[in-house]
């Protein structure tokens, strides 16, 4: 069955330091990867997908992820984490009955 | 434009009772899906509507149910609560049926926050 994993329940960055949020994924056939990101009190925001193509994606608010097939990742980056980035984030992987798959989160918190 | 609406925002309920929760979808967007939040188990899917048909489902019992107008509102419904169906309840909107629509992302409303005491 299709799955993904969030290693992490929580990362703490520095604010101007570089941020990595893992996500590992479980999937027959290729894969559809996204990511979303959740505010206190809000309904999820699309950041990025992958579908096919480039193993660099860039997505919103400077974010970007790299998906490897060989390690079955899809971790998200940001080269200099704000404040603001400081929420819940989601990995998700699209599923054999054409549902998304999320999973646990990661909260990101960015100290100034 | 505007975002998916759902409402109310907060919602209070007893146990043995039921409750409707309704989600206005973007403008043009005929794909409402339904999902379940909470700290223990996450992100659960509950069910996909297009063109008013359940498209999907997942693993919940049968107390959690949907439907979708044909203007493409949704609503769900819970009958028979239990204390553990206290929970952040998220709609999110696509023009088109499926994950596969990888175009036109998920868009999500600010979800409808039920606690059954």
């Amino acid at each position: 069955a299709q799955s993904v994993a969030q290693p992490e329940d929580q990362v703490n960055v520095a604010e101007g330091n570089p941020l990595t949020v893992k996500c590992t994924y479980s999937v027959s056939g290729n894969p559809y990867l996204f990511w979303y990101v959740q505010y206190p009190n809000r309904g999820l925001q699309f950041l990025l997908k992958y579908i096919t193509g480039d193993n660099l994606v860039k997505g919103s608010y400077g974010f970007e992820a790299e998906f490897n097939k060989s390690q079955t990742s899809f971790h998200l980056k940001k080269p200099s984490a704000l404040v603001s980035d400081s929420a819940l984030y989601f990995c998700a992987v699209r599923d054999d009955t054409d549902k998304l798959i999320f999973g646990t989160g990661t909260r990101l918190q960015v100290f100034p | 434009k505007a975002g998916v609406t759902q409402t109310p925002r907060y919602l209070i309920k007893t146990r043995g009772q039921q409750v409707t929760l309704s989600c206005s979808p973007i403008s043009g967007h005929r794909s409402v899906s339904w999902y379940q939040q909470t700290p223990g188990q996450g992100l659960q899917f509950l069910f996909e509507y297009f063109s008013e048909t359940q498209r999907n489902k997942g693993n919940f019992p049968g107390r959690f149910s949907g439907r979708q107008f044909s203007n493409s509102r949704s609503e769900m419904n819970v009958s028979t609560l239990e204390l553990g169906d206290s929970a952040l309840y998220l709609c999110a909107s696509s023009p088109r049926q499926g994950a596969s629509s990888y175009n036109s992302p998920l868009h999500f409303g600010n979800g409808t926050r039920l606690t059954v005491t």
